[in-house]
């Protein structure tokens, strides 16, 4: 079983729809959750950066952590065209220095 | 753009042979990791340095090396290479080595005929 799993969609929804994307992981250990989007043959870019467990807005992006159930969520309000790409949720923390575990990655598509 | 540049952008190459991808970090940036994807795997971590340093393996093959230089930028030596060896190869960097937030390249993709 992988430390972290990620429905790999693909995930199509309408413009303007409200986008869950959520990852499960298996490791306590981690302390530093992080959401990169990539766009087809591009490198992944950073979205969220979030320390233990909470929530953290940033525009039409909420990252939302709960390590009780070891569980996390990227919420995209008010989705646009310019959206569609792959989503992943990325890990760290324990004695994995600067090590980043990654979600296989969401592919979202947004139509308009 | 992540200020992170990586070269080359494309490599075409034959099994057996062996290749270098480069990459420079963000100005100011200590550490640099190397990271794998391909389309079964995913994003893999293999290797990562801290001013000139090796700090952490992963799931690097003993065909591949890495190094960082005293100006910081790094190289990732492939060696032998095979089929399944074809993927992106991405390089991140940060400021130091605990925790911070990694900025990616554009990635080299590298493909083995």
């Amino acid at each position: 079983q992988k430390e972290v799993e990620q429905d790999p969609g693909p995930l199509s929804v309408p413009e303007g729809a409200i986008v869950s994307l959520n990852c499960t992981y298996s490791n306590s250990a981690f302390q530093y959750f992080m959401w990169y989007r990539q766009y087809s043959r591009k490198g992944p870019e950073l979205l969220m950066y979030t320390y233990s467990s909470g929530n953290k807005e940033d525009g039409r992006f909420t990252a939302q952590v709960d390590k009780s159930s070891k569980y996390i969520s990227l919420f995209i309000r008010d989705s646009q065209p310019s959206d569609s790409a792959t989503y992943l949720c990325a890990m760290s923390g324990g004695t994995s220095y600067g090590k980043l575990t990654f979600g296989q990655g969401t592919i979202l598509t947004v139509h308009p | 753009d992540s200020g992170v540049t990586q070269t080359p952008k494309h490599l075409i190459t034959a099994t057996g042979q062996r290749v270098t991808l480069r990459c420079s970090p963000r100005s100011g940036d200590l550490s640099v990791y190397w990271y794998q994807q391909s389309l079964d795997q995913g994003l893999q971590f293999l290797i990562h340095y801290y001013n000139g340093e090796e700090r952490a393996k992963g799931n690097i093959l003993e065909r591949f090396s890495a190094q960082q230089f005293p100006d910081l930028h790094s190289e990732l030596n492939l060696s032998s290479l095979e089929l399944g060896d074809s993927a992106l190869y991405f390089c991140a960097s940060s400021v130091g080595s605990r925790q911070e937030t990694q900025y990616f390249g554009p990635g080299t993709r590298l493909l083995v005929l």
